[in-house]
């Protein structure tokens, strides 16, 4: 129930091309889903984030898609560029003192945008 | 760029050295954390600082000690390290209660 499943693991796409990642979970207590982007050797830096109260968020080229009934989130990268190349981790976490700062996150989805 | 500050970057260290991995951040929050990063892995969490005090230990060995000075620094206290060791250890830092979560850039530790 604490995990969180991501898919795909891989993913190539043309450049201006819209890159889909998914991700599934099944703990309902989850209110907070924010993802991740890391480039090699960089810690993950915040990319976007979204609570259950919202089925889409947009900031940029990236929107998060959330269907609460299907436990599912996605994020889309419109007009990809060769510099969003990178792995993307989705993560949830639930309020509560004995919660703070437990992200559980995906298994990480490595993207590259071809030029 | 990132306002949580490692150091050091790198570190190689023999299995029976005693070394410590430092973090810094002047943002006000006053939880911080340790996770540790596997290549090709997610970010594990290994314990989590509220006001200073431990609040959160994921069942981390004993050859990991963490220590909190003060609201804005955190360290990791290595000792007799095993080369499965050998990730990336990753500082974060968050308001208590909210859920943003900002990482360093971690320190890329070498276990010989």
């Amino acid at each position: 129930q604490q995990q969180v499943k991501q898919s795909p693991q891989s993913l190539i796409v043309q450049k201006g091309g819209i890159p889909i990642i998914n991700c599934a979970y099944e703990n309902t207590a989850f209110d907070y889903f924010p993802w991740y982007q890391q480039f090699p050797g960089k810690g993950p830096a915040l990319l976007i984030a979204i609570r259950p109260d919202v089925s889409e968020k947009k900031e940029g080229r990236f929107t998060i898609s959330f269907n609460k009934s299907a436990k599912q989130f996605s994020l889309h990268i419109m007009d990809s560029q060769p510099g969003d190349s990178a792995t993307y981790f989705c993560a949830a976490s639930w309020h509560g003192s004995s919660n703070t700062g437990k992200l559980i996150f995906g298994q990480g989805t490595t993207l590259q945008v071809k030029p | 760029d990132t306002e949580v500050t490692q150091t050091p970057k790198h570190l190689v260290m023999g299995m029976t050295n005693k070394k410590s991995l430092k973090c810094e951040q002047h943002m006000g929050h006053r939880a911080m954390y340790w996770y540790k990063q596997k290549a090709k892995k997610p970010p594990e969490l290994m314990f989590v600082y509220s006001y200073e005090k431990l609040s959160i230990n994921e069942s981390v060995p004993s050859r990991f000690s963490p220590e909190c000075p003060n609201s804005s620094l955190l360290n990791l206290h290595l000792h007799a390290l095993q080369p499965e060791d050998s990730a990336l250890y990753l500082c974060a830092s968050s308001q208590v209660g909210v859920d943003t979560i900002y990482f360093g850039e971690g320190s890329w530790l070498t276990v010989v």
